[in-house]
């Protein structure tokens, strides 16, 4: 089994909408949750992070945390053109960060 | 955050030879991290390098393969040994700072073709 697993898209959402992106992860022990941004050719950029059960939100940004479901999400509010990109989830064990495979959002104009 | 300086940005090498590529980091930082994304995936973490001990590698990945210096607490290099074009990825630096330490941030990156 994958240690981070998202769901696979491409997520293709019209401009205003909400895009929904998932993560479910093997390691109880984890601590620490992140969403990283990835635009084509670049390198990831950190846009949420999360330690505690629930929701912590950042602008447009919602990251959702379940530790008992080992469950992490990302909600994407009043999407943008430049919102289009892969999205990473990343989880902590031990100071080590284990990857999704991302989740590509094309926002549609 | 810390700003990550990573050089070369690109490199197309030959099969056989070695690649060096250096990063910088603007203040000092315990743990410095190396990664690997071939087309198309995520990001592997190759290993993690301490200052003044010898890096820890990942399964997968050795010490003859992937050489890692970390002379000092701002500075580490990876070197790409003896390359084929499996090889070829972007590699990149990254540290971990916040309140847990963990969150990571990365330097723009290494894209190596090998050919």
């Amino acid at each position: 089994q994958k240690e981070v697993e998202q769901n696979s898209g491409p997520l293709s959402v019209p401009e205003g909408a909400i895009a929904s992106l998932n993560c479910t992860y093997s390691d109880r022990v984890s601590q620490s949750f992140f969403w990283y941004r990835q635009y084509s050719g670049k390198s990831p950029e950190l846009i949420m992070s999360i330690y505690s059960n629930g929701d912590k939100e950042d602008g447009r940004f919602t990251a959702q945390l379940n530790k008992a479901s080992q469950y992490v999400s990302l909600l994407i509010r009043d999407s943008q053109p430049s919102d289009s990109a892969t999205y990473l989830c990343a989880v902590e064990l031990e100071y080590k960060l284990s990857f999704g495979a991302g989740t590509t959002v094309t926002v549609r104009a | 955050s810390a700003v990550i300086s990573q050089k070369p940005s690109r490199d197309i090498c030959q099969r056989g030879t070695s690649l060096t590529i250096q990063c910088q980091v603007d203040s000092q930082v315990t743990m410095m991290f190396w990664y690997r994304q071939q087309p198309g995936q995520s990001l592997t973490l190759i290993a993690t390098a301490n200052q003044g001990s010898e890096a820890t590698y990942e399964s997968g990945f050795v010490i003859d393969k992937f050489p890692i210096s970390r002379p000092n607490l701002t500075f580490s290099t990876l070197t790409v040994s003896n390359m084929s074009p499996e090889d070829s990825s972007i590699y990149l630096c990254s540290v971990q700072q916040g309140s847990m330490n963990t969150e990571a941030f990365f330097g723009q990156g290494t894209r190596l073709t090998v050919v």
